[in-house]
Parts: structure tokens; sequence; C-alpha cells
């Protein structure tokens, strides 16, 4: 089954502590995408890749790190420097260039720290 | 200024009426349009993609697109129990690879 896979689904951490949220794909896709999603609000982006060994901010990537060593892979470290962490992380992926703009999602990590 | 604005809700219809859902969006160079479903607890389900003026038709739902405007719909017909979620709209703009969306409109449909 081609998709998109984020692990764990729930993580609990106590504050100050670092944490990675894993995010796979085999979509073949070249870009990938991390949000935050808190409630009321809506998407807001953290950081994005294009290609591999490639990244660049969002709106909201202070606290957080992340890298692009394999296609296939985008994990997202959010620091203990994130002032509130606590929220519904999202990955995303799609195919770069002029064909195909659809973004499709990962089930989430719902991440919470106190 | 929000990029995409979305009416918040909650919306409600009876069970078989039609549900319309709208979207504004201030770049006007914005390029493509996306309606998303997303049931309490998990992640945006892409339902439609537009990217030119006028109407597409999948099934129940239908996305309506005016750039002139600004602004997107989304018409569910014969609405059932299981479209309760929220409803988000997003929007690409050229030459980004990014998408910006609405904080989404939460439908409930009545049985």
């Amino acid at each position: 089954d081609g998709g998109i896979t984020q692990s764990p689904k729930y993580l609990f951490r106590k504050e100050g502590q670092n944490v990675t949220l894993s995010c796979e794909q085999n979509l073949n896709h070249d870009a990938m995408y991390w949000y935050r999603q808190d409630p009321g609000q809506g998407l807001r982006l953290i950081y994005y890749s294009q290609i591999v060994n490639d990244f660049q901010k969002g709106d909201i990537a202070e606290g957080y790190s992340v890298s692009r060593e394999k296609k296939e892979s985008f994990p997202l470290t959010v620091t203990s420097a994130q002032k509130n962490p606590t929220a519904f992380y999202l990955c995303a992926s799609k195919t770069s260039g002029s064909v195909g703009y659809e973004q499709y999602f990962g089930p989430g990590t719902r991440l919470t720290v106190t | 200024q929000k990029e995409v604005e979305q009416n918040s809700g909650p919306l409600s219809v009876p069970e078989g009426a039609i549900a319309s859902l709208n979207c504004t969006y201030s770049d006007r160079v914005s390029q493509s349009f996306f309606w998303y479903r997303q049931y309490s607890g998990k992640s945006p389900e892409l339902i439609m993609s537009i990217y030119s003026n006028g109407d597409k038709e999948d099934g129940r739902f239908t996305a309506q697109l005016n750039k002139a405007s600004q602004y997107v719909s989304l018409l569910i017909r014969d609405s059932q129990p299981s479209d309760s979620a929220t409803y988000l709209c997003a929007v690409g703009q050229t030459g980004a690879n990014n998408l910006f969306f609405g904080t989404g409109t939460r439908l409930t449909v009545i049985p």
C-alpha cells in the first residue's frame, strides 16, 4: 500500500526534553511538509523540503528542526526551545513540478508535553 | 488580513439537504484550490481540487471557483450524517510549493 506513515500516534514527554516525530512516505513524492494544528486554528507550516538534503523554514519554525537525508523520510524534532509544543503534528507530501499540486497527509502524531 | 478565510460554523443541515461551504482568499494570483475533510481526531483527507473558474463535480461534491471574486465553495448534495466533519479550504499560490489553509468550517448533518 502506498501512503504516508507517522509514528508514534500519541507521544507524551516531560517539559525540557527533545522529541523526534517520524514521517515516512512511499509515494515517490519529492516534497514533504510538517504542519502543526491547534484547536480552533488552521494548519500552520513548520518546515518543508522539496528535495533531499534541502529544507526551508515555514511560518513557525522556531523551536523545531528537521532533516531530509532520504527522499522517503522527513523527521521533525521538537526541541525544548519550543514554548508550546503540545499540538497535533501532521506530515504531508506531494509531487514537485507543474503536475500535481495536491498535498496528502499522514495520520498525524498527537504530542502532549507536561 | 488572513490569507484564507472560512466561516467557522458550526453549519447544521438536515440529512438529504445541500450543504454549502464557502472560502475566500486574499492573493489574486492564487492558482490552485483544495477542499479537505477532517473528522474529529483524524488527519485531513483531500476530497476536491480545482484550478479553473467554474464548477467541478465529483459524486455528491461540487467545487466552484470564481477567481474574479476570489472565492471557492464546496457543495455537498444529499448530505449524510457521515459528512459531519470539519472542512478545510486550502489555496496554493503561483511559484510557491506551499498551501495556505483556512481554519475550517464544522459541518453537522442532522439525521
